[in-house]
């Protein structure tokens, strides 16, 4: 079956630190990826996405690119702020199903240190 | 345009009970997944609807059902309540049913804490 392995946490940084959390998949197919974002007390929040093999997706600062010959969509930042801190998700959608089923791994805490 | 909403937020249940919980999509969304959230399992997907009918459904016992009504609004029931069902329970909607392309916009979560 589909699978998503992500680094453990929690990672503590210092604001302005250079960040990088490891997400590896295992899937038939073509999956699309993504990255979610909870902050505390919130639901989960779209952070990127990509579709295809090569792609990057990027949003607020952050970047990941789908890579298909190592399967990885490792979640990476230049610089974080305090306000970063939250729990990250890498998820995938299943490529032989039609609908929204999302595989998710087990979260990365990032907290960021003034 | 207001989010994806879930009632209710909290919820105290004892073992035994059922109980119901309720989301609301983004208007004009006619997809509504459910997924539940503990610290031991992480997220685990519990079942999908679009238009009434149920088109995905993960690895969880008969006690977990779900329905989706006309307007999209979808609820989810659990009867007979174990402790381990204590979790947070997270609704997603989006426009159809297409992982690859459609984001999925996620809703607070209803927290159950079963005694």
């Amino acid at each position: 079956g589909n699978s998503v392995t992500q680094m453990e946490g929690p990672v503590t940084l210092s604001e302005e630190a250079f960040l990088t959390i490891n997400c590896t998949y295992t899937a038939t197919g073509y999956p699309s990826l993504f990255w979610y974002v909870q902050y505390p007390g919130e639901g989960l929040q779209l952070l990127l996405k990509a579709t295809k093999a090569d792609d990057k997706g990027s949003n607020k600062g952050f970047e990941a690119t789908y890579r298909k010959e190592t399967t990885s969509f490792h979640l990476e930042k230049g610089s974080v702020q305090v306000s970063d801190s939250a729990v990250y998700f890498c998820a995938l959608s299943d490529p032989n199903n039609a609908g929204n089923m999302l595989t998710f791994g087990g979260g990365t805490r990032l907290m960021v240190k003034p | 345009k207001a989010g994806v909403t879930q009632t209710p937020r909290y919820l105290i249940k004892t073992r035994g009970q059922q109980v119901t919980l309720s989301c609301s999509p983004i208007s004009g969304h006619r997809s509504v997944s459910w997924y539940q959230q503990t610290p031991g399992q992480g997220l685990q997907f519990l079942f999908e609807y679009f238009s009434e009918t149920q088109r995905n459904k993960g690895n969880f016992p008969g006690r977990f059902s779900g329905r989706q009504f006309s307007n999209s609004r979808s609820e989810m029931n659990v009867s007979t309540l174990e402790l381990g069902d204590s979790a947070l329970y997270l609704c997603a909607s989006s426009l159809i049913p297409s992982g690859r392309q459609e984001t999925q916009y996620f809703g607070p979560g209803t927290r159950l804490l079963v005694l």
